[in-house]
């Protein structure tokens, strides 16, 4: 069982917008801004997409976005497109660990 | 650009000790505010944080696994090691190495190295 709660799957047309949540306790997202989000393509190493809640590193698209409310984190892809497609980890920095992974989410792009 | 390689044995027995190293190129693993970083995978599920080893040889373990987790640096040769003793079918998964910043934020990951724990 995962430290952080994530659905386990969602799905979106091209073009529509999606979220995927992330919960977690006042341990580790309600206390601390570290929250990372990595997309997984089959086969293939995680990819940081948003850290520190809602920041991009460099070259990945402004599609992708991050927010936190309380306890819970959100990743946000707009304008869905079929490479979006993949596993999504969330990720949060934790008194008890100190780092705890979501259980993944599988997007599926219709 | 910073790069990451996993590399050790492939398959380990039951009740043995698994052991690799991830070699960097592109940085130098003395300097700088980075923690390197083991994650792993059992196939077909989530991401499992193991630990990490800052560069002054500090060390984190998950607590799930302290007890047979042991990580070091070797800087003559820019990789950091890995070593996971009386392992079991449990410990079968694919091996990451990674370069934090601070902690989470996993920046740079190796391409992963499928770890098999069979007799």
């Amino acid at each position: 069982q995962s430290a952080l709660t994530q659905p386990a799957s969602v799905s979106g047309s091209p073009g529509r917008s999606i979220t995927i949540s992330c919960t977690g306790t006042s341990g580790d997202i309600g206390s601390f801004d570290l929250v990372s989000w990595y997309q997984q393509d089959p086969g293939k190493a995680p990819k940081l997409m948003i850290y520190a809640v809602n920041k991009r590193p460099s070259g990945v698209s402004n599609r992708f976005s991050g927010s936190k409310s309380g306890n819970t984190a959100s990743l946000t892809i707009s304008g869905l497109q079929a490479e979006d497609e993949g596993e999504y980890y969330c990720c949060s920095y934790a008194t008890s660990s100190p780092v705890v992974f979501g259980g993944g989410t599988k997007l599926t792009v219709l | 650009q910073v790069q990451l390689q996993e590399s050790g044995p492939r398959l380990v027995k039951p009740s043995q000790t698994l052991s690799l190293t991830c070699t960097v190129s592109g940085g130098s693993i003395s300097s700088g505010d980075y923690y390197w970083s083991w994650i792993r995978q059992p196939p077909g599920k989530g991401l499992e944080w193991i630990g990490y080893i800052y560069n002054s040889g500090s060390t984190y373990y998950n607590p799930s696994l302290k007890s047979r987790v042991s990580m070091s640096l070797d800087t003559s040769k820019n990789q950091f090691s890995l070593t996971l003793s009386s392992v079991t079918a449990a410990d079968t998964a694919v091996y990451y190495c990674a370069r934090a910043t601070r902690v989470v934020i996993l920046e740079y990951w190796g391409q992963g190295t499928l770890v098999t724990v069979s007799s």
